[in-house]
């Protein structure tokens, strides 16, 4: 699959803050995934998009689908000092099984 | 459940050695994957199994070879690796392959390191 823009590459987070991080994509998808990674460790699913314009919530963190299913977004809400990891976007096309990843987002806690 | 168990957690082996890498789920997901992540990247997709065939082969060398005995097993025998073939190897199941949409759950992976 296709490399999906991810930003921001890396952000610094002090507790209780939001962030926001996106995804867009040239192509269009039927579902947006969102992963979360921690070191040696694999991909944790997050939260699963699958209708344009879809908003869905897992606990502090919110996920939308984008109108123009190119892109998808992920807001965090009062971050805690293990939200840290790298967050991945991802989208699967229509009768595709491939997953395409965004580069991901390095979430770290400022000191 | 959406556990997909992997072992070992770590394995080192030399390139002239041969070993397997075991991946397993029970959430009845009939289509299973594996993949390649270096540091700090995405996951690489390696190889799909649909329905205990192989469905998908992304280019990958013949020195690792995929085997899925049954619906919920899936191996990769790895033999005569490079320094380069370092990495973590994530295993993952999604309900199946055919249609779109299905989410994947990946397994801990193994941290694989050829000396």
């Amino acid at each position: 699959g296709q490399q999906l823009n991810q930003s921001p590459q890396s952000m610094f987070i002090q507790e209780g803050e939001d962030v926001s991080m996106n995804c867009t994509s040239s192509s269009i998808f039927n579902t947006w995934l969102w992963y979360k990674q921690e070191p040696g460790e694999g991909p944790v699913l997050l939260i699963a998009l699958y209708k344009a314009g879809e908003l869905t919530s897992n606990g502090r963190l919110t996920a939308q689908f984008g109108i123009t299913r190119k892109d998808s977004f992920l807001n965090i809400s009062a971050s805690i000092p293990s939200d840290v990891g790298i967050y991945f976007c991802a989208g699967v096309g229509s009768n595709d099984y491939k997953l395409s990843f965004g580069a991901g987002t390095t979430v770290t806690v400022r000191a | 459940d959406t556990e997909v168990t992997q072992t070992p957690k770590h394995l080192v082996m030399g390139m002239t050695n041969k070993k397997s890498l075991k991946c397993e789920q029970h959430m009845g997901h009939r289509a299973m994957y594996w993949y390649k992540q270096k540091a700090k990247k995405p996951p690489e997709l390696m190889f799909v199994y649909s329905y205990e065939k192989l469905s998908i082969n992304e280019s990958v060398p013949s020195r690792f070879s995929p085997e899925c005995p049954n619906s919920s097993l899936l191996n990769l025998h790895l033999h005569a690796l490079q320094p380069e073939d370092s990495a973590l190897y994530l295993c993952a199941s999604s309900q199946e392959s055919r249609t779109g949409g299905n989410e994947q759950y990946f397994g801990p992976g193994t941290r694989l390191t050829v000396t």
